[in-house]
């Protein structure tokens, strides 16, 4: 079956140090995205990408970059971890060419920083 | 003021109730209207969807959407503890044809007693 996997699942860091959470899908979407879930916030978008090459800013992208360099993977990277960024991070893909936009979810990476 | 409001509850009921949920939303443009629920430490799954204003009923649950107010529900009927979960109302606009972007809302978290 086609799936989503985010790793690692739980991540402790300390303030300053570069963290890269992992991405990785078998749907063959060209649509991927990466959400953090906060209380009191629910989802928001920190980046997204519609195909290999293509990344965009979100709500919240002060932080963080993604790279796209092929159909299979979106690794999202804190380039200097800070408290703020302590959060349940969700990477999610669409099929461009489904009529709804439904997102598909992996089980989320939690990272805490120190 | 967010674009997307949703009460977060939390929300806890007798097996068998009647469940209302509910958002509220300012952007006009949204025209993709869903419901995703997200069992504790899982990602968000996709529960209805409807395109522009009505409902729609599948089983149990049934979604409605009321353009003019602006306002989103989703009802459960006969809840069960399974039923226990975080809701979360997403919604999109199309700018281009399949590169649809979700905005949620903060998710309500509800609990069915038995």
């Amino acid at each position: 079956d086609a799936e989503i996997t985010q790793s690692p699942r739980h991540k402790i860091t300390e303030t300053g140090r570069q963290v890269t959470l992992a991405c990785h899908q078998t749907w063959n979407h060209n649509n991927m995205f990466w959400y953090r879930q906060d209380l009191g916030h629910g989802l928001r978008l920190i980046h997204y990408s519609y195909g290999v090459q293509d990344t965009n800013k979100g709500e919240v992208s002060d932080g963080y970059s993604v790279s796209r360099s092929n159909t299979e993977d979106l690794p999202l990277t804190l380039e200097s971890a800070a408290s703020s960024q302590t959060s349940v991070y969700f990477c999610a893909s669409s099929d461009p060419s489904g009529s709804t936009g439904e997102l598909f979810f992996g089980e989320g990476s939690r990272l805490t920083v120190l | 003021q967010k674009e997307v409001e949703q009460d977060p509850g939390p929300l806890s009921v007798p097996e068998g109730a009647i469940v209302s949920l509910n958002c509220t939303y300012s952007n006009s443009a949204f025209q993709y209207f869903m419901w995703y629920r997200q069992y504790s430490r899982k990602g968000p799954e996709l529960l209805m969807y409807t395109y522009s204003s009505g409902n729609k009923e599948d089983g149990r649950f049934t979604a409605q959407v009321d353009k003019s107010s602006k306002y989103i529900s989703l009802f459960i009927r006969d809840s069960q503890p399974s039923d226990s979960a975080t809701y979360l109302c997403a919604m999109s606009a199309v700018e281009v044809v399949g590169a649809q972007k979700l905005v949620f809302g903060q998710g309500t978290r509800l609990t069915i007693n038995p």
